[in-house]
């Protein structure tokens, strides 16, 4: 298993400025990822934070709006810039760890809150 | 036509009833299927996988799986009030991959 610590927890921010959030892991991983979860949606995939180059974005983010750093392979960090309350939101960070040769489980940090005003 | 569809709920069960949560999926080539509970305010938490066809159990948890109808379920036998949540099914298409998540059921189990 994994234990990860996201902070902060919440956040209520000014609309317009930046906000970091910071997932640490307990153990080296390969593969994290940042989700966001929208009021009453599911989780949708932001990016793939790669350790040593470029985060991978999905469909509808960028990295002007999402800049994402892996410095290592127990730490990442997004940031959601000039906020806007359409980014208001829960956002997840989320390592896999091998379940067995075949399959990967995924697991979660407590998620920010966050709310723009 | 969504990647991951699941029927939103709420799904309401008396307490001790057998709750059934649905999912299919699109990519006929996905390899491996979540089951996750979130409560409200609370990040998902893993209950079952699934990655061959059949069935899967765990304690009152029992997820199926048909690939050929990309279709896979959760059964939640004896259900308890604290087994109310949202039940995310989550689709991975291939090692390295991020997990695609359905929109989540609610479930209501009632005392």
């Amino acid at each position: 298993s994994a234990v990860i610590s996201q902070k902060p927890s919440r956040d209520i921010c000014q609309r317009g400025t930046s906000l970091t959030i910071q997932c640490q892991v307990d153990s080296q991983v390969t593969m994290m990822f940042w989700y966001r979860q929208q009021p009453g949606q599911s989780l949708t995939l932001i990016a793939t934070a790669n350790q040593g180059s470029e985060a991978t974005y999905e469909s509808g983010f960028v990295i002007d709006k999402f800049p994402i750093s892996r410095p290592n392979l127990t730490f990442s960090t997004l940031t959601v810039s000039n906020m806007s309350p359409e980014d208001s939101s829960i956002y997840l960070c989320s390592v896999e760890i091998n379940l067995n040769l075949m399959n990967t489980e995924a697991f979660f940090g407590q998620g920010t809150r966050l709310t723009v005003v | 036509q969504k990647e991951v569809e699941q029927n939103s709920g709420p799904l309401s069960v008396p307490e001790g009833a057998i709750a059934s949560l649905n999912c299919t999926y699109s990519d006929r080539g996905s390899q491996s299927f979540f089951w996750y509970r979130q409560y409200s305010g609370k990040s998902p938490e893993l209950i079952m996988f699934i990655y061959s066809n059949g069935d899967k159990e765990d304690g009152r948890f029992t997820a199926q799986l048909n690939k050929a109808s990309q279709y896979v379920s959760l059964l939640i036998r004896d259900s308890q009030p604290s087994d109310s949540a949202t039940y995310l099914c989550a689709v991975k298409k291939q090692a390295g991959t991020a997990l695609i998540f359905g929109k989540g059921t609610t479930l209501s189990v009632s005392s």
